[in-house]
């Protein structure tokens, strides 16, 4: 069974905009991490944001926030005030117990002017 | 601090030919790992080290994939023979390997392109 699910294949956005990222997990350890990772042309991936199962609030780094819903399992990805260079691969990735990453298929954002 | 360093960054060979990879963690992380990606897919692990030794290689094909990490620092994996379907990005990650597995973030290169003809 898939690990980590990424129903959007591809997405636009305005600049300055606000755009969200659907991510959905299945798991069944009480103790994981979720992490989104940005992976632009280039091919490096790089971290973004993290959010710990026991964590009581979202997470924010900067422009990236964390919608978690551990009840639905669901933990999206909002860029606010999008840029150029924003566009880009975005995956989400689950970490449990074996501290293995496990991704899904991501979601291509392209910004326009 | 440096990040994961990886080379080369591009490499293309003729099937059945070897190919090897090389892989510099960031400084005191313990656990490194490779993984193969793809194109339009997300990357999938092919060996986990903590320290030297060897975590997790279960999805390793072993019959023409071979890895290793001496002195717990760099790391190199090799493809020998390559076959056509070998044609992805490999990426190495690290990561500092203590604490609860669920908070550690994993810090990748800038993966090598590889393309087999």
């Amino acid at each position: 069974a898939q690990k980590i699910t990424q129903t959007q294949p591809g997405m636009f956005v305005q600049e300055k905009e606000a755009v969200t990222l659907d991510c959905t997990y299945d798991t069944s350890d009480p103790s994981y991490g979720l992490f989104w990772y940005k992976q632009p042309s280039s091919g490096e991936m790089i971290f973004l944001i993290y959010q710990g199962s026991y964590d009581q609030q979202n997470a924010t780094e900067g422009r990236y926030s964390l919608n978690f819903q551990k009840a639905r399992k669901s933990a999206n990805l909002v860029i606010s005030a999008s840029q150029l260079g924003d566009s880009a691969m975005y995956f989400c990735a689950i970490v449990e117990n074996d501290y293995k990453l496990s991704f899904g298929a991501g979601t291509t954002v392209t910004v326009r002017a | 601090e440096a990040g994961v360093a990886q080379s080369p960054r591009y490499k293309i060979i003729e099937k059945r030919q070897s190919v090897a990879f090389w892989c510099n963690p960031i400084s005191g992380h313990a656990t490194l790992y490779w993984y193969q990606q793809i194109l339009g897919q997300g990357p999938k692990l092919l060996i986990q080290f903590q320290n030297n030794g060897v975590v997790d290689d279960s999805q390793l094909p072993k019959d023409r994939f071979s890895a290793e990490r001496l002195k717990g620092v760099d790391s190199t994996l090799k493809i020998q023979p390559a076959k056509l379907e070998d044609s992805a990005v490999y990426l190495c990650a690290s990561s500092r390997g203590s604490g609860r597995a669920g908070t550690d973030t994993q810090y990748f290169g800038p993966g090598t392109r590889l393309t087999v003809l």
